[in-house]
């Protein structure tokens, strides 16, 4: 069974940083290309951004609201995914999921979500 | 504002057929036949209903599809029972690697 497992969410002051965690298991996690999504309180989504396997060269594509402050890393040896955001705005205040990226960008396995606070 | 539009609710009765519209761009949905929907039941995280326009992964059942014609897509219920009441989500391939989703729709099952 696949399971995603998000964590390090909370409340932060803005212009504060973040790291979030997934932990991965009942995947072969080095080859799985991953993606961060994210809810806004409203409920809309919006996909924040993709690392591929190493095996397929590793690199990272960052939607562009998040693009210079939110970095994408992986750590095969321990099946985890993270999200590193820096320069939080109150607009960041999300719940943030990990999911699989699969084919053409359809995620077909979800975490449960961790959220994230950014408030004063 | 979301980059792909949705009605924010839909509803139809037990049995009968509902369908929820996903309108974007020749740069989105009209340019890719890389459309999906995803359902949201309360306090869950969403679930892949619909892959490349009208594909079901497995386990998905057939009463649920999906189509499209020229910057719109399209997800169809057929058959409505009480547990498809949920938000709907579509989703589609940008280009220059990035995805966009719409804003989603409510569903209600009378």
């Amino acid at each position: 069974e696949v399971q995603l497992v998000e964590s390090g969410g909370g409340l932060v002051k803005p212009g504060g940083s973040l790291r979030l965690s997934c932990a991965a298991s009942g995947i072969t996690f080095s080859n799985a290309w991953m993606t961060w999504v994210r809810q806004f309180p409203g409920k809309g989504l919006e996909w924040v951004g993709r690392i591929k396997s190493k095996s397929d060269g590793g690199t990272t594509d960052i939607a562009s609201p998040v693009k210079d402050r939110f970095t994408i890393s992986r750590d095969d040896s321990k099946n985890t995914l993270y999200l590193q955001m820096n320069s939080l705005k109150t607009e960041d205040t999300a719940v943030y999921y990990c999911t699989t990226h699969s084919g053409w960008g359809y995620s077909d396995y979800w975490g449960r979500g961790t959220l994230v606070t950014v408030s004063s | 504002q979301s980059a792909l539009t949705q009605p924010p609710s839909a509803s139809g009765s037990l049995g009968q057929s509902v369908t929820i519209s996903c309108t974007g761009t020749s740069s989105d949905v009209g340019g890719y036949n890389y459309v999906f929907w995803y359902q949201q039941l309360p306090g869950k995280a969403p679930k892949l209903m619909i892959y490349d326009v009208s594909m079901r992964p497995s386990g998905v059942p057939d009463r649920f599809s999906g189509s499209k014609s020229g910057n719109m897509a399209s997800l169809t219920v057929s058959g409505l029972q009480a547990e498809d009441e949920a938000d709907y989500y579509c989703s589609s391939y940008a280009g220059s690697t990035t995805w966009v989703f719409g804003g989603g729709t409510k569903l209600t099952v009378l």
